[in-house]
């Protein structure tokens, strides 16, 4: 099962809404990823988690705030977005068997996301 | 010069037609190769893992050339389905203990199969 599922499909939030969005894998990865993509752009890569521990975050704004509550799932918590937030969030997980190996990424269907 | 390269296009082929693309890496490190195919609105789905031997499965045919740093897709017989963006995904090796891979996107090679 190469499966990633995300939820919710799609949001709209107001600027001064909390929410959060939800991602989970039971392929037994212990990477996992949030990217951040628009329209004709390639995916933007947001956090890594590797092992259930923060490995990466590229110099994302505090509105978004990453969780990784078990090895299985990966929450994004959204607070105060701008419009220009407004994307398609991908949530992906992959093996992590060091940096040498091909640890292919898989990726779930994303949550499209509208700040008005 | 960019991490890694891809002709935008679109390349617009006939049913039928044999369609390559290449895509060039900067890193002559790079340590893994892969191809992805996007619809449109929709998320990336693992076409190809690209190894050092080149790989091929049905229709589609991918190839790695280290010394001029570069990978190719070539897809026979084009369908109407094969109608996507191919995004072309490099790991350029950035040495870490914690088995993720941060891996470099371009910008992607939207093909269109004409009937």
């Amino acid at each position: 099962d190469t499966e990633v599922t995300q939820t919710p499909k799609h949001l709209v939030m107001g600027m001064t809404n909390k929410k959060s969005l939800k991602c989970e894998q039971h392929m037994g990865h212990r990477a996992m990823y949030w990217y951040k993509q628009k329209a004709k752009k390639p995916p933007e890569l947001m956090f890594v988690y590797s092992y259930e521990k923060l490995s990466i975050n590229e110099s994302v704004p505090s509105r978004f705030s990453p969780e990784c509550p078990n090895s299985s799932l990966l929450n994004l918590h959204l607070h105060a977005l701008q419009p220009e937030d407004s994307a398609l969030y991908l949530c992906a997980s992959s093996q992590a068997r060091g940096p040498l190996s091909y640890n292919e990424q898989f990726f779930g269907p994303g949550t499209r996301l509208t700040v008005l | 010069r960019k991490e890694v390269e891809q002709d935008p296009g679109p390349f617009n082929v006939p049913e039928g037609a044999t369609v390559a693309f290449n895509c060039t890496y900067s890193n002559s490190a790079s340590q893994s190769f892969f191809w992805y195919r996007q619809d449109c609105r929709k998320e990336p789905k693992l076409l190809m893992s690209v190894y050092s031997s080149g790989n091929e499965d049905g229709r589609f045919t991918a190839q790695l050339n280290r010394a001029s740093q570069y990978i190719s897709l070539l897809i026979r017989d084009s369908k109407l389905s094969d109608s996507a963006t191919y995004l072309c995904v490099v790991n350029p090796l950035r040495l870490n203990s914690g088995g993720y891979q941060k891996v470099t996107f371009g910008i992607g090679t939207k093909l269109q199969v004409i009937p």
